[in-house]
């Protein structure tokens, strides 16, 4: 069973480029969440994704950042204009149903280690 | 205020021996779920544990367990004959709101940086 894949793993961006993070849900899943981990920090939570739809993106910076989950295919958490304060690594998790049930917990994806240089 | 508070930035335990790492939590919800996450120098955040607020017993998962005092809101782990391959970063995490009705997201805490010594 595959869990959730993030990918790149890691990912160098020059300042001012576009960083495009992928991450395909555990199969079966339709709800994913986008956190950051700046360095030394905890998980914070950036959006929160149904298929085709945003529920709570209360964590995205107002500007740069976006995320979408098509019907087909990965979400994408998209930043553009990358400034160094973007370094982070970025978590992706999926669950089957709104995080609704007690033993079906946020597993994680391994994340994308971004670098803005 | 800080939802989630882990006040041991880091720890060094003796192998075979147990461990206690300390979370407590602020919420005024009624309803809300605890976690616990281990993150090994690889990176990966590796489940460990839940705690439902409604849950009269401890939570246990193998050498896991989770020593759940609601009034004093908090929420330790304990790590029972600790052995190398548990040095790592910990975190402790909140879900505030009943489950499945749109408060999915977590909230962490800073982490607890736990080093075995063999």
């Amino acid at each position: 069973n595959a869990g959730v894949m993030q990918n790149p793993r890691h990912l160098v961006r020059r300042r001012g480029q576009e960083a495009r993070l992928r991450c395909s849900p555990v199969k079966g899943h339709s709800h994913v969440y986008w956190y950051r981990q700046l360095p030394e920090e905890g998980l914070k939570f950036m959006v929160y994704l149904q298929k085709e739809n945003i529920i709570d993106e209360s964590g995205m910076p107002k500007e740069r950042f976006s995320a979408e989950f098509p019907k087909e295919g990965p979400s994408i958490l998209r930043i553009q204009q990358v400034v160094r304060g973007d370094s982070a690594a970025y978590f992706c998790a999926s669950s089957p149903r709104g995080f609704g049930q007690i033993n079906s917990p946020l597993h994680f994806g391994n994340g994308t280690r971004l670098t803005v240089t | 205020a800080q939802k989630i508070t882990q006040t041991q930035p880091g720890m060094f335990v003796q192998e075979k021996e147990a461990v206690t790492l300390d979370c407590t939590y602020d919420t005024s919800d009624q309803s809300y779920g605890l976690f616990w996450y281990k993150q090994p120098s690889s990176g990966e955040m590796i489940f460990l544990i839940y705690q439902g607020s409604y849950d009269e017993q401890n939570a246990t998962e193998g050498r896991y367990s989770l020593n759940f005092q609601k009034a004093r809101k908090s929420a330790n782990l304990v790590i029972s004959a600790s052995q190398l391959g548990d040095s790592a970063m910990y975190f402790c995490a909140m879900r505030e709101g009943p489950l499945g009705f749109g408060n999915e997201k977590l909230t962490f805490g800073t982490g607890t940086r736990l080093t075995i010594i063999p």
